[in-house]
């Protein structure tokens, strides 16, 4: 059972446009919610994380949207960069357990 | 660089046989993760260990097993090993039980033959 749904899949967005990956749970005792961003044959690096008693929160070009009441949120990558292609990762962890719950992933490329 | 070290970078092995992979977490860091990746899997927690105890277990197969030493590095050991276990294997660390960042370490590819 996939309790993080991730989209889409793959996105290709041309340098200087917006990015936007949406995540969507059903688990309402999720309060913690990371992106990680992942290069090839690389580990996941932490991005930028948010909890569900704020609706956005924002890190240099990348922006987390939360909507606590459609248990779903979503990254934005402003100005997206060359540099930017990679794949990323929506999670989510309950309260009480510290155990990451992984979206699928998205592959995006951002073409010059 | 999370900090995270993972040790070998690659293993190629053969069914049935064991290995083991090693992990240091950040220096102050009591709380090691491990996880799976794989292409129909995705990324799989497995298990986590904190400050030398087991605290928690995710999709873990019976023929694998973990721990955390007094220096507080971990070691993921693989038994009885699979064509199907092939795959990316990453440790994480967070400062504490609770603490809610988690960083990874570059991984360890595991290619069963």
């Amino acid at each position: 059972q996939q309790q993080v749904k991730q989209s889409p899949q793959s996105l290709i967005v041309q340098k200087g446009g917006i990015s936007i990956i949406n995540c969507a749970y059903e688990n309402t005792a999720f309060d913690y919610f990371p992106w990680y961003q992942q290069f090839p044959g690389k580990g996941p690096a932490l991005l930028i994380a948010i909890r569900p008693d704020v609706s956005e929160k924002k890190e240099g070009r990348f922006t987390i949207s939360f909507n606590k009441s459609a248990k779903q949120f979503s990254l934005h990558i402003m100005d997206s960069q060359p540099g930017d292609s990679a794949t990323y990762f929506c999670a989510a962890s309950e309260r009480n357990t510290d155990k990451l719950i992984f979206g699928t992933g998205t592959r995006l490329q951002v073409f010059p | 660089d999370s900090g995270v070290t993972q040790t070998p970078k690659h293993l190629i092995t053969a069914t049935g046989q064991r290995v083991t992979l090693r992990c240091s977490p950040r220096s102050g860091d009591l709380s090691v993760y491990w996880y799976q990746q794989s292409l129909d899997q995705g990324l799989q927690f497995l298990i986590q260990y904190y400050n030398g105890e087991e605290r928690a277990k995710g999709n873990i197969l019976e023929r694998f097993s973990a721990q955390q030493f007094p220096d507080l590095h971990s070691e993921l050991n693989l038994s009885s090993l699979e064509l199907g276990d092939s795959a990316l294997y990453f440790c994480a660390s967070s400062v504490r039980q609770g603490g809610r960042e988690q960083y990874f370490g570059p991984g360890t590819r595991l290619t069963v033959t």
